[in-house]
């Protein structure tokens, strides 16, 4: 089947900015997103970028896509203790049913 | 507005027993899932549907059945529950569309078998 790698840690400083990267491997891919869990939740969809796009900003997150790479980032700019939680990538393709990566548990310590 | 709608939210079974997990959306979606989501696994998808009366199998069906009669209902039926079903189950809807797949979540079922 289709595969959504991401590294499972990433900590940062508070006021630092944030990178979670993630691959996937249907070139088929139409939409990419990004969803967080916070603790016992459910998940909270941040964005989602269509594959013709290659940037997407909202207010302090930025979505980088490389298609010829299958790479997509997201970037959390001036990190937030609120910001702790568990961060999914997330892609369909001609199916329509999303592949979810394992997701990156973000730290933000003082 | 009420979206996804998943019930129970907490649920514990015997080992053994049956269990339905409901779900509905109230969106006219085309497109619903049923994942499960374990530590260190992300969300695995168990079924999922393309339209009323079509289901497929995902990633890890076993020891799940589904049923789509309706748009709406999305029903998850656990047939002999086994301690290694013990996760939290989300369910997902969307509408498939070329111009927009925002996908909507509901709020998570926390299933323990003992």
């Amino acid at each position: 089947g289709e595969d959504v790698e991401q590294s499972l840690f990433l900590s940062v400083r508070e006021g630092d900015s944030s990178v979670i990267n993630c691959t996937y491997t249907d070139s088929s891919s139409t939409y990419l997103y990004w969803y967080k869990q916070e603790p016992g939740a459910g998940l909270q969809l941040l964005t989602y970028i269509f594959s013709n796009m290659d940037m997407k900003q909202d207010q302090r997150l930025t979505v980088l896509l490389n298609k010829k790479d299958k790479h997509l980032s997201l970037r959390i700019a001036d990190t937030q203790t609120g910001d702790s939680a568990i961060y999914f990538c997330a892609e369909t393709g001609g199916s329509y049913i999303p592949t979810f990566g394992r997701g990156t548990s973000l730290i933000v310590h003082p | 507005n009420a979206g996804v709608t998943q019930t129970p939210k907490f649920q514990v079974l015997k080992t053994g027993q049956s269990m339905t997990l409901q779900c509905a959306q109230d969106m006219n979606h085309e497109y619903m899932s049923w994942y499960r989501q374990d530590p260190g696994m992300g969300l695995r998808l168990i079924h999922y549907s393309v339209g009323a009366g079509i289901t497929d199998q995902g990633e890890v069906p076993n020891g799940y059945n589904v049923s789509r009669s309706t748009t709406e209902d999305f029903p998850l039926r656990l047939l002999s529950a086994a301690p290694s079903q013990t996760s939290v189950y989300f369910c997902a809807s969307s509408p498939g569309t070329r111009s927009g797949n925002t996908i909507y979540f509901g709020e998570g079922s926390w299933l323990t078998v003992v």
